[in-house]
């Protein structure tokens, strides 16, 4: 009965790769996100959709691509993948993107590429 | 753009102790707050947040957290830690008309100590 689910937990994969996060939520939200964790443990938003659409899309390289098939699932695609893309890369999501919905959070995918 | 600023990037305390753990933000327009609670290999949850009403909130695990508007802060204590509470404790904040993001701190390692 998890709530916000990804995969892979963990992915190590070579500089040059292209690799994929999938995402699902079944908590019926209408909005999901992309975080990413560095290792000072910042966090950072990168991408919001809501129902489908993108509404953020802060300043992140054009390698990473996310989307959304339906309401429930944000994956996220990262092309040409270099050595500081090494995070966690969180997914969440909240009811319905207003600012006083809290945000639920997937469990993490940790990205290394060496 | 908004800032939170969570002073201290440690605290180590003994069980059973008293702890503060010490949330500033910067903002005139009206603002939600949360506390969110990130235990290792996991996501963050949601501890407590203040969205209105009373400047005392209370949340899981014991937790509490008073809204200050004047000093704008919002700072996050426990009568009395466990040594399960050893985690990394995070900070956010979102505008409230405005605003469709969350401003997260760089978080508290809260360490207990038997």
């Amino acid at each position: 009965d998890t709530a916000v689910s990804q995969t892979p937990k963990y992915l190590v994969t070579q500089m040059g790769n292209d690799k994929s996060i999938k995402c699902e939520q079944n908590l019926g939200h209408d909005t999901m996100y992309w975080y990413k964790q560095d290792s000072k443990k910042f966090l950072k938003i990168m991408f919001s959709y809501n129902n489908k659409e993108l509404i953020i899309n802060e300043t992140v390289p054009n390698r990473f691509s996310p989307k959304s098939p339906d309401k429930a699932h944000l994956n996220l695609h990262i092309n040409s993948l270099e050595l500081g893309d090494s995070a966690v890369y969180f997914c969440a999501s909240s009811q319905d993107g207003m600012t006083n919905s809290p945000l639920h959070f997937g469990n993490g995918t940790r990205l290394t590429v060496t | 753009a908004q800032s939170v600023t969570q002073l201290d990037s440690q605290v180590p305390v003994f069980e059973e102790a008293p702890v503060e753990l010490r949330c500033n933000y910067s903002s005139s327009v009206s603002v939600y707050l949360f506390w969110y609670v990130q235990y290792p290999n996991q996501g963050l949850q949601l501890l407590l947040k203040y969205l209105s009403g009373s400047t005392l909130v209370k949340g899981i695990n014991g937790f509490e957290a008073e809204f200050n508007k004047s000093q704008t802060s919002f700072h996050l204590r426990k009568p009395s830690v466990h040594i399960s509470d050893t985690a990394e404790y995070f900070c956010a904040v979102s505008e409230g008309w405005t605003g469709n993001q969350f401003y997260f701190g760089t978080g508290t390692s809260l360490t207990v100590i038997p």
